[in-house]
């Protein structure tokens, strides 16, 4: 599948497991994000990475431990989290920091903490 | 800070009857602002970008600095065009693109 990919496309977890979320692009792009979507509430930038390295962690509970082993992958691992973290959780890639081209999304990662 | 407004939660027209879905962003800088649209069960995709002038799918958005608003403007608005809308500032420092609240336009046959 060409474009940005997340799995699983639906979760549910109890509070005390642990899961995690994948995404992967296909675009050749450097830079990749995590971005959380909640109902009545605007996408809320959660982490950056540029060529593997984090550059940003906007205020992110610990809960939330993101990874990038390359440029291609990109995981958010997930632990001990909240009822009001169910969200849907949306990666999107782009070719650079630098680039206002825009942003790819992938279609997300349902979460629902129970 | 950055912020992007969209005032408008829900948008209701009919077939055919203009469509104006606003946009205001704060940003000391120079902006670069964009549209994206999210249609029922896809993921959410780029629909315009302020820096390329371009009109897609018949909607045009013009960045006024003197108001701060990037409003998104279609003059006839098609049923396909139903859908949640979602204003964009892209800002230099660490390359983010913040999204306002979004606008769900829903177009009436």
């Amino acid at each position: 599948e060409t474009g940005v990919t997340q799995t699983p496309r639906h979760l549910v977890m109890g509070m005390t497991n642990k899961k995690s979320l994948k995404c992967e692009q296909h675009l050749g792009h450097n830079a990749m994000y995590w971005y959380k979507q909640s109902a009545k509430k605007p996408l809320e930038l959660m982490f950056v990475y540029n060529f593997k390295e984090q550059t940003e962690n906007n205020s992110v509970p610990s809960r939330f431990s993101p990874e990038c082993p390359n440029s291609s992958h990109l995981f958010l691992h997930l632990h001990t989290l909240q009822p009001e973290d169910s969200a849907l959780y949306l990666c999107a890639s782009s070719q650079d920091l630098g680039t206002s081209y825009g942003y790819t999304f992938g279609s997300g990662t349902r979460l629902t903490v129970v | 800070a950055q912020r992007v407004t969209q005032p408008e939660k829900l948008l209701s027209v009919f077939k055919g009857a203009p469509v104006e879905l606003k946009c205001n962003y704060s940003y000391s800088g120079s902006p670069e602002l964009f549209w994206y649209v999210q249609y029922s069960r896809q993921r959410l995709q780029l629909l315009l970008r302020h820096i390329s002038r371009e009109s897609i799918k018949g909607f045009t958005a013009d960045l006024n600095k003197g108001e701060t608003s990037f409003h998104l403007k279609k003059p006839f608005a098609q049923e396909e065009d139903s859908a949640m809308y979602y204003c964009a500032l892209y800002y230099n420092q660490g390359g983010k693109l913040i999204f306002g609240q979004g606008t769900e336009l829903s177009v009436k046959p």
